[in-house]
């Protein structure tokens, strides 16, 4: 596609149910992170993957996050047992290869999931 | 324990003059700082990088300067324009890893 879609663009669930948020990045982008924004903060890393490499995960709060890239393309991060400190904006970037050091990453428009 | 702080959450400028926009960082081990600009329901856009082994780098109204001693970068736009209003990030990366600032909201007031 022309740029990174993510879906849904707004979540809204209970506390204690699962989410899954889906991100396609733009075709060929072999680089592929998911951020976050919580109110009043800046972007929290959360994980990154890069070709076949396995994923750096170093960012995941919890081991309530996950997330899977399938195919080198769609990734999905699910979130078990939401939690109401999970709310915030969550955002997924792509890159080719490396290149996004230098000429920055393309980000989609992200989710913003509430959990009441 | 925040790696990269902007420590403006907000900076109003008049049409047609210069916006400067302040980063601080504390990891010596960046190479890559960027900036984004953010505008409300939308991702970040990339802006501007620049390379640890410069100290300025320019693209047309938006320069980005990086004193490596004071572990400071900073964006100034000119002239700044009503269409520059959002907010701007700054990044800092080393391995595969990008920090963002907390962000700096910019009015450019016509």
């Amino acid at each position: 596609g022309a740029g990174v879609s993510q879906s849904p663009s707004n979540k809204v669930t209970e506390k204690g149910k699962d989410v899954e948020l889906r991100c396609d990045p733009i075709s060929g982008h072999t680089a592929l992170y998911w951020y976050r924004q919580s109110l009043g903060q800046g972007l929290e890393f959360l994980i990154y993957f890069q070709g076949n490499s396995a994923p750096d995960k170093s960012g995941l709060p919890s081991d309530r996050f996950s997330a899977e890239r399938t195919g080198g393309s769609v990734s999905t991060l699910t979130i078990q047992r939401t939690q109401q400190e999970d709310s915030a904006v969550y955002l997924c970037a792509s890159s080719q290869t490396d290149r996004g050091r230098r000429y920055g990453y393309t980000f989609g428009s992200g989710t913003r999931l509430t959990v009441v | 324990d925040q790696q990269v702080k902007q420590n403006s959450p907000s900076l109003s400028v008049q049409e047609g003059r210069i916006s400067i926009l302040n980063c601080d960082y504390t990891n010596s081990m960046f190479d890559y700082f960027l900036w984004y600009k953010k505008y409300p329901a939308e991702g970040p856009t990339f802006l501007i990088s620049i390379s640890s082994i410069k100290d300025k780098n320019e693209d047309g109204r938006f320069t980005v300067f990086l004193n490596k001693s004071a572990k400071h970068l900073s964006l100034h736009i000119v002239p700044s324009q009503p269409g520059d209003s959002a907010v701007y990030f700054c990044a800092a990366s080393t391995g595969n890893q990008f920090y963002f600032g907390t962000g700096t909201s910019l009015t450019v007031i016509p």
